[in-house]
């Protein structure tokens, strides 16, 4: 596979339920990153992993937690999300983190809370 | 604060026609710039990027934006838009700041 992947590709979840959202990048980078996408909204930045350390978290509900055990993968566990919750997350990843680098993306998980 | 706008939230143009997508941007100082597209269920995909030297630059699918220091614009542009170009387009600046989208329709 190359590129930037993203597991599972839509999910539909209840409330109560616990899930989590995988991505993988192939290619070499040691930046990676989760965005929300709503609909009429600008792309929301979540969480930002340089060489395997978070270093930004932008306000982001305890309910999404991010997890990076290595700098190919990268994880968001949810649980007990909201309705308001539903959206396209996108992962992306770049060679660093400088906010001038060019980010790869993979092709986001559609997410339905019920 | 730094802010990147992209006025045209919905824009429509019939197959062959010339196409021209606004970017202004907030900044102190120059930033980085690039355009995304973004097809239908897919992710974002890196068509340009300015950093530096020539204001012209030539991206993949045709597609070129020229940067103009004066008017902080970075429009995106096409000569003959295909009806594949149907997808919404994002511009963005350094630090991560992306632009609302812009939805290109193409009518045959």
């Amino acid at each position: 596979e190359t590129g930037v992947t993203q597991t599972p590709r839509h999910l539909v979840m209840g409330m109560t339920n616990k899930k989590s959202l995988k991505c993988e990048q192939h290619l070499g980078h040691n930046a990676m990153y989760w965005y929300k996408q709503s609909a009429k909204k600008p792309l929301e930045l979540m969480f930002v992993y340089s060489l395997e350390e978070r270093v930004e978290n932008n306000s982001v509900p305890s309910r999404f937690s991010p997890e990076c055990p290595n700098s190919s993968h990268l994880f968001l566990h949810l649980h007990t999300l909201q309705p308001e919750d539903s959206a396209l997350y996108l992962c992306a990843s770049s060679q660093v983190y400088d906010g001038t680098d060019t980010q790869y993306f993979g092709p986001g998980t559609r997410l339905t809370v019920l | 604060a730094q802010s990147v706008t992209q006025p045209d939230i919905h824009i429509t143009v019939s197959e062959g026609a010339s196409l021209e997508l606004r970017c202004n941007y907030s900044y102190g100082a120059t930033p980085y710039l690039f355009w995304y597209v973004q097809s239908p269920g897919q992710g974002l995909q890196l068509l340009l990027k300015y950093f530096s030297g020539d204001t012209l630059v030539q991206g993949i699918k045709g597609f070129e934006a020229e940067f103009k220091r004066s008017q902080s614009s970075f429009n995106l542009r096409k000569p003959s838009v295909h009806w594949s170009d149907a997808a919404e387009y994002f511009c963005r600046a350094d630090k991560l700041i992306f632009g609302t989208g812009t939805r290109l329709q193409v009518f045959p």
